[in-house]
């Protein structure tokens, strides 16, 4: 099993559209996670980290499935500016002095107008 | 403020040559990281400072890949002997803490690539 795998897409979705990413990792000791955008041919920047108890920001909401060891990320009302690759991101260690963190290959959303 | 800077930013090199990538991190941050990332590939982790302790090298790819970061600040990344599947983008990034938990910024990265 990939260490941090999700689904490459791409997404292709109306502008106004609710659109779901998801992704899963394979330690069970992972203890942070976060959500990176990374636009065409730019650096990955940070979205959101993703919490135990879930998290908001305007309209993007992140999930995480400690159990089944699974992250999402909803996007609601879509604008053509969301259009980009959305990384998942795990640091595998565990407490405090771990630091790694372990991209997935990333998510491809397109916004259509 | 300044963000994470790299140079230079494309680098067109012949298979055999020596290239140096540039890093220069976000002032006060003391950890930094390269990855590198091939086309259609996720960031692949190479190596980590932090502060004045020794790094961890562990996913440099092979003994031609070697890094330095002098002063707690600039950081250089040396291949050697170039071969054509080092073609990538080399990406460096920077945090203020060592905890996992910081958001880590990016730079532009250095767009390699080996004829």
């Amino acid at each position: 099993r990939k260490e941090v795998e999700q689904d490459p897409g791409p997404f292709n979705v109306p502008e106004g559209a609710t659109v779901a990413f998801n992704c899963t990792y394979s330690n069970s000791a992972s203890q942070s996670f976060f959500w990176y955008r990374q636009d065409c041919r730019k650096e990955p920047k940070l979205l959101m980290s993703v919490y135990s108890s879930g998290n908001e920001d305007g309209r993007f909401t992140a999930q995480l499935n400690r159990a089944s060891q699974y992250i999402s990320l909803l996007i609601r009302d879509s604008k053509l500016s969301d259009s980009a690759t959305y990384l998942c991101v795990v640091n595998m260690g565990s407490g405090a002095g771990s630091y790694q963190l372990t991209f997935g290959k990333g998510t491809k959303l397109s916004v259509i107008p | 403020g300044a963000g994470v800077s790299q140079s230079p930013s494309n680098k067109v090199t012949e298979k055999g040559k020596d290239v140096e990538l540039r890093c220069d991190p976000i002032s006060g941050h003391t950890a930094l990281y390269w990855y590198r990332q091939s086309l259609g590939q996720g960031l692949e982790f190479l190596i980590y400072f932090q502060g004045n302790s020794a790094p961890d090298k562990s996913g440099l790819p092979s003994d031609r890949f070697s890094a330095e970061r002098t002063g707690g600040s600039v950081s250089t990344l040396t291949i050697q002997r170039t071969q054509q599947e080092d073609s990538a983008v080399y990406l460096c990034a920077s945090s203020p803490q060592r905890r996992s938990y910081n958001e880590q910024f990016f730079g532009p990265g250095t767009r390699l690539t080996v004829l």
